[in-house]
């Protein structure tokens, strides 16, 4: 069964840099038609999609966090990466990596990891 | 963005009962939409996707139904596993959205 986990700081200090790494085992992320996501959830909050690479290298980012947000795969590493440039204290939530299945144009994030809480304060 | 609007936000039921969780798209997402289950400290587990598919796993007391803009979850003769958050999330048109969930309490 594919698995992933997060890691990275916990604690990141305002206008600097977040940057959070999901090791994938069990599968290769440069193999299937599958897309490497991310999302993260504010604190009592709901679900935000923050974007993904695929497979074959794409990125597709949400339009809101664009300009300040960049998904990177490294296949040598099973791993995909997520960085966050400028964060406030807006940015304090748990981020998940997930995978997301594609069957034709049905789409869903079937495997999660278990999240990393990341709190951005001085 | 499509928004994605649940209803109710939150409800307490007792074992046994059925309940219903409703979600409405701000256009016409077809059925490309997925439900979620979420424990309180556990990330989301996929639990519908198309709007009727059962995902591998859950119990056939969970169904799901809809499409265009109204979708429901319905969860029959409720257990006390059932307890948690219930998201839905369109894939239709990116960038991808959630409901802002629905918590099942029991009572």
């Amino acid at each position: 069964q594919v698995q992933l986990q997060e890691s990275g700081p916990g604690l990141v200090k305002p206008s600097q840099s977040l940057s959070l790494t999901c090791s994938v085992t069990n599968g290769s992320i440069g193999s299937g038609m599958y897309f490497w996501t991310w999302i993260r959830q504010l604190p009592g909050k709901g679900l935000e999609w923050i974007g993904y690479v695929g497979y074959s290298g794409s990125t597709n980012y949400n339009p809101s966090l664009k300009s300040r947000v960049t998904i990177s795969a490294d296949t040598s590493k099973n791993q995909f990466s997520l960085m966050f440039t400028s964060v406030t204290a807006a940015d304090t939530a748990m981020y998940y990596c997930a995978r997301e299945s594609r069957d034709g144009f049905h789409y869903r994030l079937d495997i999660w990891g278990q999240g990393t809480m990341v709190t951005v304060s001085p | 963005d499509i928004q994605m609007t649940q209803s109710p936000s939150s409800l307490s039921a007792s074992f046994g009962d059925r309940l219903n969780i409703t979600c409405r798209a701000s256009q016409n997402i077809r059925g490309y939409l997925n439900w979620y289950q979420q424990k309180p400290g556990k990330a989301p587990k996929v639990l519908n996707f198309d709007a009727s598919s059962l995902q591998s796993g859950f119990s056939l007391r969970f169904s799901a139904s809809g499409s265009g803009t109204d979708f429901t979850l319905a969860i029959t003769s409720l257990q006390p596993e059932d307890f948690g958050t219930y998201y839905c999330q369109q894939t239709y048109g990116s960038p991808w959205t959630f409901g802002q969930g629905t918590t099942v309490e029991i009572k």
